[in-house]
C-alpha cells in the first residue's frame, strides 16, 4: 500500500467553475477525512466518512461542497461555482477506527486548488 | 473541546535536542495527544501520540504530566530536515472529529 492519494495534485480553475478532487485511502482504512488548509493555518476539519456514511459536516462546509464515498473506497469532494475564497490546500485522510482506543491520521499530499 | 496552546516559531541548531511545548487546559478524560509534522506542500505526518507518562518511539518521546494540561515533543539531535511545523492536536478520535483542531502549529527552523 503507497498511503493515501489524491488527484490532482494542483488544480487552476476560473472563479464560478465547478471542481472535484479525488481521494483514495489506505485500503484497510474504514474512515475518510476531509480538511482544508490555507497558508500560515492548521488543517480545518471539513467532513468524515465511515465506510459509505458520511457522519458528520463541519460548519464551514457550504451547501457549494459536496463529498461522496460511494463504495466505502475512494471518495470525492466537489466545490460548485468556486469563489476565490476556495483557494487552498484540500487534504484527505483515513484511519482505521476500531473502536479500540485512539488512533492517527495518515494524510495525503493534498490537492492545491487555485481560484482565479 | 480542547484548546491548545504552542508557540509559533522555534529555531535550533543542528544535533541539538528540541522540546516543543503544547498546553491544553481543558484536555478531557478521553482526550488523546497527538502530535504531527508537516512539511511544505504535503500532508501532515503522525509522528507519537500518548495519553499519560512518557511514549517513545523511534524519533521522538512525548512527555505528559500527571495532570495532562500539556506536553512537550521532544526531538533528540535535529537535523536541517527536522525544519518543520509542528501540531499538537488534542482529542477524542472517537467523537466528534469537529472538535479536533489542528492550531497553527509551532514552525520549527534547524540551522546549520
Amino acid at each position: 500500500d503507497t498511503g493515501v492519494s489524491q488527484d490532482p495534485r494542483h488544480k487552476i480553475t476560473k472563479r464560478g467553475q465547478n471542481v472535484t478532487f479525488r481521494c483514495d485511502p489506505i485500503s484497510e482504512h474504514n474512515r475518510l477525512y476531509w480538511y482544508r488548509q490555507t497558508l500560515g493555518q492548521g488543517p480545518e476539519f471539513l467532513t468524515y466518512f465511515q465506510n459509505e456514511a458520511q457522519l458528520e459536516k463541519s460548519r464551514l462546509l457550504s451547501d457549494r461542497f459536496s463529498a461522496e464515498r460511494p463504495k466505502g473506497s475512494f471518495s470525492t469532494l466537489e466545490i460548485q461555482r468556486t469563489e476565490q475564497g476556495d483557494s487552498a490546500m484540500y487534504l484527505c485522510a483515513s484511519s482505521l477506527a476500531s473502536g479500540a482506543g485512539n488512533y492517527g491520521y495518515t494524510f495525503g499530499s493534498g490537492t492545491r486548488l487555485t481560484v482565479v | 473541546l480542547a484548546k491548545t496552546t504552542q508557540p509559533i516559531s522555534m529555531d535550533s541548531y543542528e544535533g541539538q535536542e528540541v522540546n516543543i511545548t503544547c498546553s491544553h487546559n481543558n484536555i478531557a478524560t478521553n482526550d488523546y495527544i497527538t502530535w504531527y509534522q508537516q512539511f511544505p506542500s504535503q500532508g501532515p505526518r503522525f509522528i507519537i501520540q500518548g495519553y499519560k507518562t512518557k511514549v517513545t518511539n523511534e524519533v521522538a518521546s512525548l512527555f505528559i504530566p500527571a495532570d495532562r494540561k500539556s506536553s512537550t515533543l521532544s526531538l533528540p539531535r535535529v537535523s536541517l530536515s527536522d525544519t518543520a511545523v509542528y501540531y499538537c492536536l488534542v482529542g477524542d478520535f472517537g467523537g466528534s472529529q469537529g472538535n479536533l483542531i489542528f492550531g497553527k502549529g509551532t514552525k520549527l527552523s534547524v540551522k546549520p
